[in-house]
């Protein structure tokens, strides 16, 4: 069965520093979407994204992040000042041209903010 | 986006039947009623769907009520695999809608043995 990947599973940085948590979606998916879960509080939407540009992104997604799908095939999230309050867990997600659009999420990158 | 309201927390015994309810009394004409589920340490998992009717799949059923302000996600035989935090989700599919998913509190589901 197809599946959603993500690498690092772990990820640590000082604050002050750029991460790019990368993700490898369902490879005939066209959404793709990024959400975090902060220890002990529930998912947070971050961004969708579709034909190669951004079609929506909540209050959390300031400038100092930013997507990409620079090959095809790979689904970047990039934070470009980490923050103490970065920390978390992130999910890449993605699905499909058909209803519902039933969502598939990768296992995750913990995000460790030092 | 319409708002859904679950109990904090639910137990169940191994191999007997759940019964999650979801209220959703804003819900518009166009909203689909997800369930997604996330066991510990890992992603969320999609687990049904439905718009009116209801709906089985290998992995439980979802009985939506004639006037769609509430659902119930029904687990037939509960196993300890099941012990997760359960999500329902209003997704309004209609044309525009970029297809996030707004997560609540969910319920949280232990299932003893």
């Amino acid at each position: 069965e197809p599946e959603v990947t993500q690498t690092p599973s772990h990820q640590v940085t000082q604050m002050g520093q750029e991460v790019i948590l990368r993700c490898v979606p369902i490879s005939n998916h066209l959404y793709f979407y990024w959400y975090r879960q902060i220890l002990g509080q529930k998912v947070e939407f971050l961004v969708s994204f579709y034909n190669n540009e951004i079609s929506e992104k909540s209050e959390i997604f300031d400038d100092q992040f930013s997507v990409e799908r620079p090959d095809g095939s790979n689904f970047t999230l990039k934070i470009r000042s980490t923050k103490l309050e970065d920390s978390a867990m992130y999910f890449c997600a993605s699905s499909g041209q058909t209803l519902p659009y039933e969502q598939y999420f990768g296992p995750g990158t913990r995000l460790t903010v030092t | 986006d319409a708002k859904t309201t679950q109990p904090n927390s639910m137990e169940s015994n191994e191999e007997e039947p759940v019964h999650l309810p979801c209220n959703h009394s804003t819900i518009s004409g166009t909203d689909y009623i997800h369930w997604y589920r996330q066991l510990p340490s890992q992603g969320p998992e999609y687990v049904i769907h439905g718009l009116t009717s209801n709906v089985n799949n290998r992995m439980a059923s979802l009985a939506i009520a004639e006037d769609r302000k509430s659902s119930t996600l029904i687990l037939h035989r509960a196993t300890l695999r099941d012990a997760a935090v359960y999500y329902c989700i209003l997704r309004d599919v209609g044309s525009g809608n970029t297809g996030k998913l707004i997560f609540g509190q969910g319920t949280t589901l232990q299932v003893k043995p």
